[in-house]
């Protein structure tokens, strides 16, 4: 059974940093690109970031280019986001994402981990 | 980027009903496009890809059409387990991206 269980979310300052984590399991973790998608309160789904297999491929969605940076450790079947210069609209339900084909449809997802951006 | 826009936001719609969603993205994304299915408190659920295939193991009362810019999520017959908020992404171009979503509801 595929899991992906997030953490590392909470309260921050606008500024600051922060590294979610997305534990992996139940299938073979190089084998397919991740992804992290957010959803503000009341909002919807924003694609935020993904990654190739074997994580040298990444792209990134114009707003977060330059402040977060996705990765993995195949050593840990982890996929990670690092954030930094964090800002008010960042604040959402993080969720870790594995793609079903290549970069395309996602088809298991994590329940989410909440960040808040506030001073 | 490409913008998705999906139509209408909120769908009221009584069991047995059907109900039809609609996603336009504003240039061609070809056939990939892909919907899900969203619960407060659960896990999205891939429904269907490449515009018109189901994912494993969702009903058949669940059935998507469309390429290019117009696309559309049917449900046949909902059930008190359909209703939720339902989106649309298109994964023909970076940055992906997705629709703002449509809430089906009990009427």
């Amino acid at each position: 059974e595929v899991q992906l269980l997030e953490s590392g979310g909470g309260l921050v300052q606008p500024g600051g940093s922060l590294r979610l984590s997305c534990a992996a399991s139940g299938f073979t973790f190089t084998s397919y690109a991740m992804s992290w998608v957010r959803q503000a309160p009341g909002k919807g789904l924003e694609w935020v970031s993904a990654i190739g297999g074997s994580g040298v491929s990444t792209y990134y969605t114009d707003s977060v280019k330059g402040r977060f940076t996705i990765s993995r450790d195949i050593s840990k079947n982890t996929l990670y986001l690092q954030m930094s210069g964090l800002r008010a609209e960042d604040t959402a339900v993080y969720h870790c994402a594995k793609y079903r084909y290549g970069y395309n449809e996602i088809d298991y997802w994590g329940q989410g981990t909440l960040v808040t951006v506030s001073s | 980027e490409i913008v998705m826009t999906q139509s209408p936001a909120t769908l009221s719609v009584s069991p047995g009903e059907r109900a039809t969603l609609s996603c336009r993205a504003s240039q061609s994304v070809s056939s990939n496009l892909a919907w899900y299915q969203l619960k407060p408190g659960q896990a999205a659920r891939l429904l269907i890809y490449g515009a018109s295939t189901r994912a494993t193991g969702i009903p058949a009362r669940f059935s998507g059409s469309g390429s290019g810019t117009e696309f559309t999520l049917t449900i046949s017959s909902l059930q008190s387990e359909d209703f939720a908020v339902y989106y649309c992404q298109q994964y023909n171009n970076w940055p992906r991206t997705f629709g703002q979503g449509t809430k089906v509801e009990i009427k």
